[in-house]
């Protein structure tokens, strides 16, 4: 049961350059969520989904696309990528509302 | 917006001492309150969490006060140890929505 699990764990990019941050869950939670991590900011939403077919923006989605294909995954996408989205991002997932996040170890993203 | 306020960004505290970090939020809608510890290098981890029909919850060291009225809780955490050293974050969420709120975050050194 390994929980929730991103990959990669560290990635440098060059501006401009796209990829995609994986988040894979076996926990069968319905929701899932991306969250960046910057000093002083907290934890700041970017997508999240309710369910398979189901997304919806947080508090800083742009620059980034979300899709929820099924229940276990939920890739972020980097279009175009910029320095300002050198971060530390986490996928959570949970299973119900108002109930026990968790968290994956995270990505460490620089962009240069 | 910051829809839940955190204070301190940062605390020091002696070893046997006791740790305080103070949330405050507006939307009484709200209707829990987790606390996450964050170790480096690791994504956040549930430590504790609130109702608002109680005003203290206590496990072991860590005690949740909440004060509805004043929309604030806190996180108490009794003879801090050197292991409790990590970043704690409050947050909140309603049974209506589909997100959490989280606080900017407390980086928590316990010096032995």
């Amino acid at each position: 049961n390994a929980g929730v699990t991103q990959t990669p764990k560290f990635q440098v990019l060059k501006t401009g350059q796209s990829m995609t941050l994986q988040c894979a869950q076996d926990m069968n939670h319905e929701y899932m969520s991306w969250y960046r991590q910057d000093p002083g900011m907290g934890l700041r939403l970017i997508h999240y989904s309710v369910g398979a077919g189901i997304t919806d923006q947080g508090e800083v989605p742009n620059g980034y696309n979300v899709s929820r294909s099924t229940t276990e995954d939920f890739p972020l996408r980097l279009l175009s990528a910029a320095p300002s989205q050198t971060s530390v991002y986490f996928c959570a997932t949970f299973q119900r509302r108002n109930t026990e996040a968790f968290f994956g170890q995270g990505t460490r993203l620089t962009v240069v | 917006q910051q829809q839940v306020k955190q204070s301190p960004q940062s605390l020091i505290v002696q070893k046997g001492g006791i740790s305080i970090i103070n949330c405050a939020y507006e939307n009484t809608a709200f209707d829990y309150f987790p606390w996450y510890q964050q170790f480096p290098g690791k994504g956040p981890a549930l430590l504790i969490a609130i109702r608002p029909d109680v005003s203290e919850k206590k496990e072991g060291r860590f005690t949740i006060s909440f004060n509805k009225s004043a929309k604030q809780f806190s996180l108490h955490i009794m003879d801090s140890q050197p292991g409790d050293s990590a970043t704690y974050f409050c947050a909140a969420s309603s049974n209506t929505g589909n997100q959490f709120y989280f606080g900017t975050g407390t980086s928590l050194t316990v010096i032995p």
